[in-house]
């Protein structure tokens, strides 16, 4: 069974542009989580889709959105980009959703923002 | 949302047992504990998870308290391969479904 992919793996932008990363879930899982890793606040939550409604939202501004297709597939935007938005961005797919699924993660796209 | 605290760093000789502990004194009832760890340049793979009983499994073992406050992910005989940094989770599963990430302990092994 293949692995989450994440699409491109490596991007750079410069300020004020937007940037979209795509995300493609294990086949027959349903749920996708994004995630912003930086060496500073490591590891936060972005939001959750399942079933193509974003079920969770962390604390990011509005400037971070995403969605989810009838496929599973999921895109995260991020518009007007700032320097403190380079991280890594994590994209994790589990089957249900629940409390007790496991998430899978993909490799990240590593995003630089100059 | 509970929050988890762990140590930085910890390190351990291969081959012997390592015990990486978490506290996660704001723990709800319906709160389960994951365990993940992130190997260099990958992404976060899982380990473990339990709600209120000890649980094992292939890769690790985890402990939890009677109170449910802490819990304690063992490693039974470490390997170079398992330095990694380990991450205690609490998943809410009252609706909101969160996966709240603290900072993780960074686990290194000597040969």
């Amino acid at each position: 069974k293949a692995g989450v992919t994440q699409t491109p793996r490596y991007l750079i932008k410069t300020r004020g542009q937007q940037v979209t990363l795509s995300c493609s879930p294990i086949s027959g899982h349903r749920s996708v989580s994004w995630y912003q890793q930086t060496p500073g606040q490591g590891l936060q939550f972005l939001f959750e889709y399942f079933s193509e409604t974003q079920r969770n939202k962390g604390n990011f501004p509005g400037r971070f959105s995403g969605r989810q297709f009838s496929n599973s597939r999921s895109e995260m935007n991020v518009s007007t980009l700032e320097l403190g938005d380079s991280a890594l961005y994590l994209c994790a797919s589990t089957s249900t959703g629940g409390p007790l699924g496991e998430q899978f993660f993909g490799p990240g796209t590593r995003l630089t923002v100059l | 949302d509970a929050k988890t605290t762990q140590p930085n760093s910890m390190e351990s000789n291969e081959e012997e047992p390592v015990h990486l502990p978490c506290n996660h004194s704001t723990i709800s009832g319906t709160d389960y504990i994951h365990w993940y760890r992130q190997l260099p340049s990958q992404g976060p793979e899982y380990v473990i998870h339990g709600l209120t009983s000890n649980v094992n499994n292939r890769m690790a073992s985890l402990a939890i308290a009677e109170d449910r406050k802490s819990s304690t992910l063992i490693l039974h005989r470490a390997t170079l391969r398992d330095a990694a940094v380990y991450y205690c989770i609490l998943r809410d599963s009252s609706g909101t479904y969160k996966y709240i990430f603290g900072t993780g302990t960074r686990l290194k092994v000597l040969a």
